[in-house]
């Protein structure tokens, strides 16, 4: 069974900074890669998704991600965060034989002024 | 397109009481997944369908739960008797059928139950 760890459940970050949230999956099969957000009172949209090929995946808002097979991790990244970042982030995998996604327990995302 | 659409947006009720949350995915999707997310659990999936089929409703917490999907633009998740512990956003998804389809999400339901 698939399973995701989110290993931080809040990221505090001065705008303009650089930010990393963290994801390790566990499969024993092949995957596919989501990281969703959700602002406050809304549902979840996608940022970005990694199905085959290169490793670094760009999202909308500038966001980035990286596929690292050998360490498991699908860490999402962004050079300069904005006040508007602020938001809760989900990790998410799927494995092939089934239409659901298994998420992490979420990042919230607090950027200061 | 319009969205996910889902209704009621916040649903305050008393113990003992039939909550229905209704869903409208968006046209052509044919995958549609509920979910619960509440601070204690984070964000569970409680069942989904293919083709308004069920195919997997292992989230489910209890008899007390059903959903169903009469046609491919509307699904219902009701409640009956409600709890307390119900109390949680219901979220509803619409994708295309395939594990890697991006699922849309509506706006969710806050559920009180009192």
């Amino acid at each position: 069974a698939q399973s995701v760890t989110q290993l931080d459940s809040q990221v505090p970050v001065f705008e303009e900074a650089p930010v990393e949230l963290r994801c390790n999956y566990s499969s024993s099969v092949s995957v596919y890669l989501f990281w969703y957000v959700q602002y406050p009172n809304q549902g979840l949209q996608l940022l970005l998704k990694y199905l085959s090929g290169s490793t670094l995946v760009k999202g909308i808002n500038g966001f980035e991600a990286e596929f690292n097979k050998s360490q498991t991790s699908f860490h999402l990244r962004k050079p300069s965060v904005h006040i508007s970042d602020t938001a809760e982030y989900f990790c998410a995998v799927s494995d092939h034989n089934t239409d659901k996604l298994i998420f992490g327990t979420g990042t919230r995302l607090q950027v200061f002024p | 397109d319009a969205g996910v659409i889902q209704s009621p947006r916040h649903e305050v009720t008393e113990m003992g009481q039939e909550v229905t949350l209704r869903c409208k995915p968006i046209s052509g999707h044919n995958s549609l997944f509920w979910y619960r997310q509440t601070m204690m659990r984070g964000l569970e999936l409680l069942i989904y369908f293919n083709n308004n089929v069920p195919i997997d409703d292992s989230g489910m917490p209890e008899d007390r739960f059903s959903a169903k999907m009469p046609n491919a633009s509307f699904s219902t998740l009701k409640i009956q008797p409600s709890e307390p512990r119900d109390s949680a956003v219901y979220f509803c998804a619409s994708s295309l059928q395939g594990t890697q389809e991006t699922q849309y999400f509506g706006p969710g339901t806050r559920l009180l139950v009192l």
